[in-house]
């Protein structure tokens, strides 16, 4: 089974530009989380999706966004970009919404110039 | 809000010393614990899991952890480490799925580094 992918892997842009972050699920797997990841932050959650649905929201401005398809493929946007914003995007799916096991996929490593 | 704490930031053995990294939670209901590691280079991988069941789970590599309830904690132990070893690890908690809180369900620790000298 193939595990989760993420695209594009690296991305340079410039402050104030947007930015789509693509993320494809294992197959089967109906929920997909976002965490971004810094050397100081560690670990930080952006969102989850299930079924199309926004189930939490981490405590990101407005700039950060999210979409699910039915087919459980994510994107995440981020506008207006900050130089703060470099940081490796991860995405996770499991089965289910909660309760079982993410598996994360390689991540997008953006860096704001 | 909650909380996973890693209490060593970077770690250094030599080969065949053993390993214990310490993870404590916030968290006062029921919780399922998980340790993932990061190569370098690498994505992050489950290393293990508790769900419920024997306190005591063993996962990939050798690797094992022990859940204390009455200490919120879930130490993640390895008998002698080898310089494949080498990586970030992070302790996880999962909160029950209508807990709903702006952190998500799945709580990561700020890891801890792991460095394997042959």
């Amino acid at each position: 089974k193939a595990g989760v992918t993420q695209t594009p892997r690296y991305l340079i842009k410039t402050r104030g530009q947007q930015v789509t972050l693509s993320c494809s699920p294992i197959s089967g797997h109906r929920s997909v989380s976002w965490y971004q990841q810094t050397p100081g932050q560690g670990l930080q959650f952006l969102f989850e999706y299930f079924s199309e649905t926004q189930r939490n929201k981490g405590n990101f401005p407005g700039r950060f966004s999210g979409r699910q398809f039915s087919n459980s493929r994510s994107e995440m946007n981020v506008s207006t970009l900050e130089l703060g914003d470099s940081a490796l995007y991860l995405c996770a799916s499991s089965l289910e919404a909660s309760g079982y096991e993410q598996y994360f996929g390689p991540g997008t490593r953006l860096t704001v110039t | 809000a909650q909380s996973v704490s890693q209490h060593n930031h970077h770690v250094i053995l030599s080969e065949a010393a053993s390993l214990e990294l310490g993870c404590n939670y916030s968290y006062g209901g029921t919780v399922n614990l998980f340790w993932y590691v990061q190569y370098p280079g690498q994505h992050l991988q489950l290393l293990l899991k508790y769900f419920s069941g024997d306190p005591l789970v063993k996962g990939i590599k050798g690797f094992e952890a022990e859940f204390i309830k009455s200490k919120f904690s879930f130490n993640l132990r390895k008998p002698s480490v080898q310089w494949s070893d080498t990586a970030e690890y992070f302790c996880a908690v999962n909160l029950p799925w209508n807990y709903g809180g702006s952190q998500g369900n799945l709580i990561f620790g700020k890891g801890t580094k792991l460095s394997v000298k042959p």
